[in-house]
């Protein structure tokens, strides 16, 4: 299938810095990536569908000020988030679709999150 | 929108036994139904998936059967191995326009020797 490439795996940060997590599909390209959140023995839950050379769009109770999505290239969506505080530790997953399979969604590796 | 309900949570198996997990789903006009494979840290993994218009599939020791009218769909999973043991996440969509994937709550599965 295809290959989508996340970074870092794992980040540990302290209160109030900021932290980049990239999402890169290595062999096709994707206008739309995905970002979801994952808490430990819970489910994926959408955060935000980004759009190449768009606005992301945000799902309701997710702050886009406090997740800055960018999506410059049709192989590159960075997610940012921003003055990190401990209740923003999470694993983070994105994901991006093969447009040229049609549906199927393929997802990174996740980046483990964890604020001091 | 689009609701997934996802059962066992949690299933243990004997090393060579079968396992079967599943998922029912609410929107009658999703298309499209993948399963993931998730092991611990790392992103979930494809490894399978069925449109509605087919009412199984298989893959190797993997199949996956749809039932439309119920709106149930299955992941079957023969001759288990330890290496199967993983969180198991059943999705369905509606393909096109700006519709999302919704997941259903997971299934632990061990297999033990």
């Amino acid at each position: 299938g295809a290959v989508v490439s996340q970074h870092p795996s794992r980040v540990i940060c302290k209160s109030g810095t900021s932290v980049k997590i990239e999402c890169r599909s290595l062999d096709f390209q994707a206008t739309t990536m995905f970002w979801y959140r994952q808490f430990p023995k819970q489910s994926l839950m959408l955060m935000a569908t980004s759009n190449e050379g768009s606005k992301a769009t945000y799902e309701q109770g997710v702050e886009k000020d406090k997740f800055l999505i960018n999506h410059a290239s049709l192989t590159l969506s960075t997610l940012t988030v921003t003055s990190a505080h401990p209740e923003d530790s999470s694993f983070y997953i994105c994901s991006a679709r093969d447009e040229g399979t049609g549906e199927k969604l393929f997802f990174g590796s996740g980046t483990q999150l964890s604020v001091l | 929108g689009e609701n997934v309900e996802q059962h066992p949570s949690t299933l243990s198996v004997q090393e060579g036994d079968s396992a079967v997990i599943k998922c029912t789903y609410s929107d009658s006009a999703s298309n499209y139904f993948p399963w993931y494979k998730q092991e611990l840290g790392k992103g979930p993994q494809l490894i399978i998936d069925i449109r509605s218009n087919v009412g199984e599939k298989k893959d190797q020791r993997i199949a996956v059967t749809l039932n439309k009218t119920a709106k149930h769909f299955s992941l079957h999973i023969t001759e288990t191995q330890p290496e199967d043991s993983a969180v198991y996440f059943c999705a369905a969509i509606l393909t096109g326009g700006g519709n999302k994937l919704t997941f259903g709550t997971g299934t632990q599965l061990k297999v033990e020797l």
